[in-house]
């Protein structure tokens, strides 16, 4: 079964900075089954990234992801307030899905 | 629109059964995999298991097979996730997602989840 741990834990940072996100894969997993959600308190998760770097639609280009193997990354180019969020990575594979423990992203 | 609503928030005793529902509109519901996913409080996303509405195929996580049971009626559009004998740890908030039908295979609608209560 694989495990995914992403890191940091906790990020804080300001509106305007540059976030990046990482999700390490246990073994090499295919990049096509490779996503990220954003979830906020109160809400259900929203998909951000699929395939490990394609925006879901709607989502604005400031989100960016990346990697492959065992290693990808969600990047933030510019944080904006509303971006303040739980962010958890998933994989698919063998018909099971896997979500990494997640990121909280705060206001610093 | 395509949603997922789910049912209303349950508060139950140790013990007792529970069955929550999942009911999909806006497109067709038996072409989609159902997923269900645990939020215990203050906790990530834990996947459990996922259903194939046109033919009842599912498969479970190995942490909650033999704990709960996935099933869903396509003639109703619902998915339910039921337990036989309720514990408390298994006091959270339950999602469930509708699977994409590319080969991306990622959840790209989700409903607003159940929030369950075990307590004695």
């Amino acid at each position: 079964e694989i495990v995914l741990t992403q890191s940091p834990g906790t990020l804080s940072l300001s509106p305007g900075e540059r976030a990046t996100l990482s999700c390490r894969a246990s073994q090499s997993v295919s990049s096509s089954y490779l996503a990220w959600y954003q979830q906020k308190p109160g809400q259900a998760p929203r998909l951000l990234i699929y395939g490990a770097s394609s925006r879901a639609t709607g989502i604005p280009d400031r989100f960016s992801g990346s990697g492959s193997g065992t290693d990808f990354t969600l990047t933030i180019s510019r944080l904006e307030p509303e971006d303040f969020a739980v962010y958890y990575c998933q994989h698919y594979g063998s018909s099971l899905y896997t979500f990494g423990q997640g990121t909280k992203l705060e206001i610093k | 629109e395509v949603q997922l609503v789910q049912s209303g928030a349950e508060v139950k005793k140790p013990g007792e059964s529970l069955k929550i529902s999942c009911k999909g509109s806006g497109y067709k519901f038996s072409s989609y995999w159902i997923a269900w996913v645990r939020q215990m409080p203050g906790k990530g996303l834990e996947w459990m298991g996922i259903i194939y509405p046109g033919d009842s195929d599912s498969r479970y996580s190995p942490s909650f097979q033999g704990q709960v049971t996935i099933s869903a009626d396509k003639s109703t559009n619902t998915a339910y996730l039921q337990w036989s004998s309720l514990k408390a740890s298994d006091t959270g908030l339950y999602y469930c997602a509708r699977r994409t039908d590319t080969l991306f295979s990622y959840m790209d609608v989700w409903g607003k989840g159940t929030t369950v209560t075990v307590s004695s």
